[in-house]
């Protein structure tokens, strides 16, 4: 993996259901992995700032893990509600905290 | 807490135009970001400073683009002249002293098209 990737681009689902997404990152000189939430007409608002394999973190019904040695991490939302709805960025820093690379984004709808 | 402030919010010009965006970051936020996204894609970096000192503008295409940050606190990005590629959202971004672990918090971002 070169790129920060996020799959998929987007996702519709029914509120209530659980869902989850992926980002994938380069996981040579990895740092940190930091999760934003993006509603429409509104500031990208942090989630979660990941450093350590294997490390876990949750807000409410949003949690997310961290694989650094494969280069991946997934965000879950646990009983999907119409405000979950927004585009969930992620950003990988790797080389110390130089670089820092946001992936394209997953577009979550939920209907009510 | 006032958060990060962007104007404009939407800016409409012609081709070969000028173009300013100003940024207020968040008080006490010393490490400022400006990020361009374009349709479909995720924001991408442009320039970050530390306190007045531009640090990383590899990304910054300084033929056309231009950013100042004086007495390291507001933040201009402009564009001279614009192209009809320079249509994105430009976003301002602050945070404290960055290590990587440190979130970053966004304006609501400039709309600019460019006709």
């Amino acid at each position: 993996i070169l790129n920060v990737e996020q799959s998929p681009q987007s996702l519709h689902v029914q509120e209530g259901d659980s869902t989850n997404f992926t980002c994938s990152f380069p996981s040579s000189n990895f740092y940190a992995l930091h999760w934003y939430r993006w509603e429409t007409a509104k500031s990208p608002e942090a989630l979660f700032v990941m450093t350590l394999n294997g490390d876990e973190k949750k807000k409410g019904r949003i949690s997310a893990t961290l694989n650094t040695k494969e280069g991946y991490s997934y965000l879950y939302i646990k009983g999907s509600q119409p405000e979950d709805s927004a585009t969930y960025l992620c950003a990988s820093y790797s080389g110390g905290y130089q670089k820092v690379t946001f992936g394209t984004g997953t577009k979550l709808q939920v209907i009510p | 807490e006032a958060g990060v402030v962007q104007s404009p919010r939407y800016k409409i010009i012609e081709k070969k135009q000028p173009v300013a965006f100003w940024c207020n970051p968040i008080s006490g936020h010393n490490t400022l970001y400006w990020y361009r996204q374009n349709l479909g894609q995720g924001p991408e970096l442009l320039i970050r400073y530390e306190n007045e000192e531009a640090v990383d503008d590899s990304q910054l295409p300084k033929d056309r683009f231009s950013a100042e940050r004086l007495k390291g606190v507001d933040s201009t990005l402009k564009i001279q002249p614009a192209e009809l590629g320079d249509s994105a959202v430009y976003l301002c971004a602050s945070s404290l002293p960055t290590s990587g672990m440190e979130t970053q918090y966004f304006g609501p971002g400039t709309r600019l098209l460019v006709l």
